[in-house]
Formats: structure tokens, sequence, C-alpha cells
């Protein structure tokens, strides 16, 4: 089946520290993988995706990779803010004749400190 | 801006007292999906449309019902809340069955009392 394993939280790093969140996925076919933001008491906001091995997504300087070959999409970031505090959910589109449904990681709290 | 919405933000109801989320969207988009979001744990799919035709997910609990009366406009009927049910209840849509994006409104965040 479809799964989506992310590495536990939470992470707390100070202000413009290097940010890696591990996430790695289990999927028949090739699935659509994303990275979406959660913040406090709000919905789910789109960071980034990637539709295709060795695609990379990149959006408010967070960048992921699409890595087939070791079934991963770990999220970084070189310099990450105060601001960019938040849960952050790795996730697959698990394909058409599953209405291209969303499959979430179980998400990791990110807490960054001045 | 064409965005989701979902209404209301915040619902307060009682154990067994029935409660309708509502979604509409201004994108036109044939796919609506709603999720259950479960205190610090990921959304886990319901069901969705894809027009009119409903999918319901083999382990969604019987006392969760949808309907989508038109494309802009879906709910989510609870028959009767239990304790347990209380979430954040997230409406997304998606522009077809080829399209793996998902546009989210803000959630419903439910209390059950």
């Amino acid at each position: 089946g479809n799964s989506v394993t992310q590495m536990e939280g939470p992470v707390t790093l100070s202000e413009e520290a290097f940010l890696t969140i591990n996430c790695t996925y289990t999927a028949t076919g090739y699935p659509s993988l994303f990275w979406y933001v959660q913040y406090p008491g709000e919905g789910l906001q789109l960071l980034l995706k990637a539709t295709k091995a060795d695609d990379k997504g990149s959006n408010k300087g967070f960048e992921a990779t699409y890595r087939k070959e070791t079934t991963s999409f770990h999220l970084e970031k070189g310099s990450v803010q105060v601001s960019d505090s938040a849960v952050y959910f790795c996730a697959l589109s698990a394909g058409r004749e599953y209405g291209n449904k969303l499959v979430f990681g179980a998400g990791t709290i990110l807490r960054v400190k001045s | 801006d064409a965005m989701v919405i979902q209404n209301p933000r915040y619902q307060v109801t009682q154990f067994g007292k029935p409660v309708t989320l509502s979604c509409s969207q201004t994108l036109n988009h044939n796919v609506m999906y709603w999720y259950q979001q479960k205190s610090s744990q990921a959304p886990k799919l319901l069901f969705h449309y894809y027009d009119k035709d409903f999918n319901n997910e083999a382990d969604t609990p019987d006392n969760f019902q949808s309907r989508r009366p038109n494309t802009s406009f879906c709910f989510l009927d609870i028959r009767s809340p239990g304790l347990g049910d209380a979430a954040m209840y997230l409406c997304a849509t998606s522009s077809g069955l080829t399209s793996t994006r998902h546009t989210f409104g803000s959630g419903t965040r439910l209390t059950v009392v």
C-alpha cells in the first residue's frame, strides 16, 4: 500500500540554522510528492511538490528532491527563520485509481528560536 | 481570489447531536475531498466526490455522511457525534483525477461536549 514516514519531532533550531526533515515513502507506481505546512489553527498550505524522479521542488528557500532510488523526499532549508515555526507534512498522491487522495506522514513540528 | 471556504471555523456540538460542516469553492474544481485531522495526527481522507460520484474510504465510520448538491458546495454530516469525533475537518479540491494538486480550506475545528 501507500505510506509516508517522516522524522519525528519536535525539531528545535536556532534562527539561521540549517534544516533537514527526512521523508521516505512506499508506493505502487510513481506518485507525486508534496510538502505541506500547517500553522497553528490553520489549514494546510502547499509548500512545494515534485512529480517525477530527480525533480526538485522549491519555494520560499525550502527545497526537496524526488529520489526514486532511495524513495525519499527530504525537506531542506539553508537558514531557518522564527516565522518558519510550524508543522510540516510530507505527502504523496495515491494515484488516479484512489481519486488522487493524499496520504500524509505524521507531521514534524519545527520550532525556531531567535 | 478563487478559493476554498469552510464555515464555520469553529463548531461546538453536543454529544449525539447531528452537526453539518460546509465547504464551498470558487475554483470550479471537479473533485472535493473531506479529511479528518485529529490532534497531533496526520490528516486522513474520509471520502471524496468526483462530480456527483461519491467515493467513501473503506474505514470511514457510517456516522459520517456527505452531500454535494452542486459543483460549488459540499457538506459533511456527522449523524451522532461522539467525543472521538473532535477534530479539525479539512475540505480540499482538485481540478480532476489527473491533477494531483489539492487546494485546502482553512478547516473547521469541531469540539464535542
